[in-house]
This record gives structure tokens, sequence and C-alpha cells, in this order.
């Protein structure tokens, strides 16, 4: 099993681009979740998904998106990249019936410039 | 809202020196709780969880913690640390009867002096 494959692990984007991040997982774990990293304050949470076509709202939504098409995807879309969304990315999942711990995938770093 | 507080920024202890970091969270409902510690350069790996039973956890490599549901806590403790130890460490909770959004506090740096 892959576990949990984030792409790319680092890109620089231009301040108005827009850019997809990956997520997959491959151990049909229901919940899904995107957090950002930032020195000094830890992980935010993004979005949420607890499964195939339910998305939430985390902490830090604000210029993101996300879809939840299937159990395995989880992509993180950012329309117009702003430097304040300069951080490092983690999509993490979550199996409650295991009571699992978090699973992460292994982060990307983006910088806007 | 609920969220998660750690109360200790930034902590330095001698080697062998007794360790307490601080979590509280603001959620009146079922938890379920975590440690998370971060070694440089490297990803978030699991200390220890609670989700039910005996409120004293123990987990890997010396840690255990405590949940008082009455403070709504879960402080992480290590009664001698090590150079090693030297890392961030997350606590985070998963409010289970609600829609599972997870969220951590915004850690503890935690220097070891040998």
């Amino acid at each position: 099993n892959a576990g949990v494959t984030q792409t790319p692990k680092f890109r620089i984007l231009k301040i108005g681009q827009s850019m997809t991040l990956q997520c997959t997982q491959d151990m049909n774990h229901n919940y899904m979740y995107w957090y950002r990293q930032d020195p000094g304050m830890g992980l935010k949470l993004i979005y949420y998904s607890v499964g195939a076509g339910i998305t939430d709202k985390g902490e830090v939504p604000n210029g993101y998106n996300v879809s939840r098409s299937t159990t395995e995807d989880f992509p993180l879309r950012l329309e117009l990249a702003a430097p304040s969304q300069t951080s490092v990315y983690f999509c993490a999942t979550y199996r409650v019936e295991d009571n699992s711990p978090l699973h992460f995938g292994n982060g990307t770093r983006l910088t806007v410039t | 809202a609920q969220s998660v507080s750690q109360h200790n920024h930034h902590v330095i202890l001698s080697e062998a020196a007794s360790l307490e970091l601080g979590c509280n969270y603001s959620y009146g409902g079922t938890v379920n709780l975590f440690w998370y510690v971060q070694y440089p350069g490297q990803h978030l790996q699991l200390l220890l969880k609670y989700f039910s039973g005996d409120p004293l956890v123990k987990g890997i490599k010396g840690f255990e913690a405590e949940f008082i549901k009455s403070k709504f806590s879960f402080n992480l403790r290590k009664p001698s640390v090590q150079w090693s130890d030297t890392a961030e460490y997350f606590c985070a909770v998963i409010i289970s009867s609600n829609t599972g959004k997870l969220i951590f506090g915004q850690g503890t740096t935690l220097q070891v002096k040998p």
C-alpha cells in the first residue's frame, strides 16, 4: 500500500495563479483532511471530509476549495494564489472505525511570490 | 468554536529533568485526543492517543498523558527527558460525536540541553 500520496512536493506560484494540490489514499479511510503548517502556528485545518460527496470548512478555508468525488481523492484548489498562502500543506486520513491515528502525506511546500 | 490550546510555546530543559506540556480543549462532548511529535526536518508521528477507558495513557519513548475530563485537559508528561526529545510537540483533538473535525494546538517547542 502506498498510504497517502501528495503531489507535487514543491511548487512556486506567482501571485494570482491557480493550482491544485493532489491527495490520494489507498487505505479506504473515510475521513480526509487538509492542513497547512506555518512556523509557530502549528497545523491549521483548511478543509475536511468525512466521506465521498461531503466536505466541510475547517479553521482557515478562505482562498481554498476542495472536492471529494471518490473515497480515494481529496484535491485542494487554490484559485488566486496570494503570498499569505506560502506554507507547507499536509493531507491526512483517518479511519474512525479502526481508531487509527492520522496518516499524513509527505507534504507540499508552496511558495507564492 | 472548538479550539485546542497549548500554553507552553517554548520549553527549555536540561537532560533528566521532568517534562509536562499542557493541552486544553474547548468542547463539552466526547473527544478523542492525540499527542504528536515532529523532530527537526521530519514529519509528524504519533506519541499516544486517548479514545476511552483508563485516562492515563502510555505512549512511545516513555511519554504518557492524562485525560482530565473535568478540566478539559490532556497534558503530556515524561519523567526524565533526553537530548533526543528535542522536537516540536502538538496536541490534537477530534470531536468524535461531531463530523470528524480534527484540530491541532499551536505546538510547543521543546529544547533539551545536554
